[in-house]
């Protein structure tokens, strides 16, 4: 089964309102990196995540490794905020890999 | 100005050929990685190198193989292409190959026919 799962897959959203993106993990991880790709393709780090939370600008993400999830909250959604967005984790294993969620595909409409 | 670089950002190949996929990062990391996203699939880890050593592997296939001449580059050199190796490929790179903030290239698009 997949060893992280992001939810929803899919999101659409009006400008302005805010929402939640989840990710679940079945590994141990012991850091979390979230990414937007944006229609373009290229993948923007946004977040880097110990145990804790972050906040930037409308962006707010917290990483909860005692229950193994992480989220991402987006406040008053803008219309460039489309795109996918990918929470990978990083295990306890140190050779750098990161595995990665299937990724939410964020669609925020006027 | 970008701070890693991938070349080329398209590439068509026929099946059976050999191509090279550059990367190199001007952020002065010492871990460089390669992943690769296929359509309806997660990114995927293939390779992690610090300070040139080959740390991890996880491409059950010896047609991927990194080559790395400094540092700051880390190759990817392909042979014998086959149709599902059509994705992007993206390099990474970070100060530590452990667990540290990994920064993405903008990636290649390759198809092969």
């Amino acid at each position: 089964g997949d060893q992280v799962k992001q939810s929803p897959s899919a999101l659409s959203l009006q400008e302005g309102t805010n929402s939640a993106l989840r990710c679940n993990f079945s590994i141990a991880t012991t850091t979390v990196q979230w990414f937007l790709q944006n229609p373009r393709g290229s993948l923007m780090n946004l977040f880097y995540l110990v145990p804790g939370t972050k906040e930037n600008g409308r962006l707010k993400s917290t990483f909860n490794s005692k229950e193994s999830y992480s989220t991402l909250h987006i406040r008053d959604a803008q219309l460039e905020d489309s795109g996918t967005y990918f929470c990978a984790a990083h295990t306890g294993a140190n050779t750098g890999k990161l595995t990665f969620g299937h990724g939410t595909i964020l669609r925020v409409h006027p | 100005d970008p701070k890693i670089i991938q070349k080329p950002k398209y590439l068509v190949a026929v099946t059976g050929s050999e191509k090279i996929l550059i990367c190199e990062q001007y952020l002065g990391h010492n871990a460089m990685y390669w992943y690769r996203q296929s359509a309806k699939k997660p990114l995927e880890f293939m390779f992690s190198y610090s300070y040139q050593k080959l740390m991890d592997n996880q491409t059950a296939s010896s047609r991927f193989q990194p080559q790395s001449s400094k540092k700051n580059h880390l190759d990817l050199q392909i042979t014998a292409l086959k149709p599902d190796d059509s994705a992007t490929y993206f390099c990474a790179s970070s100060r530590l190959g452990n667990q540290d903030t990994q920064y993405f290239g903008p990636g290649t698009r390759l198809l092969v026919l």
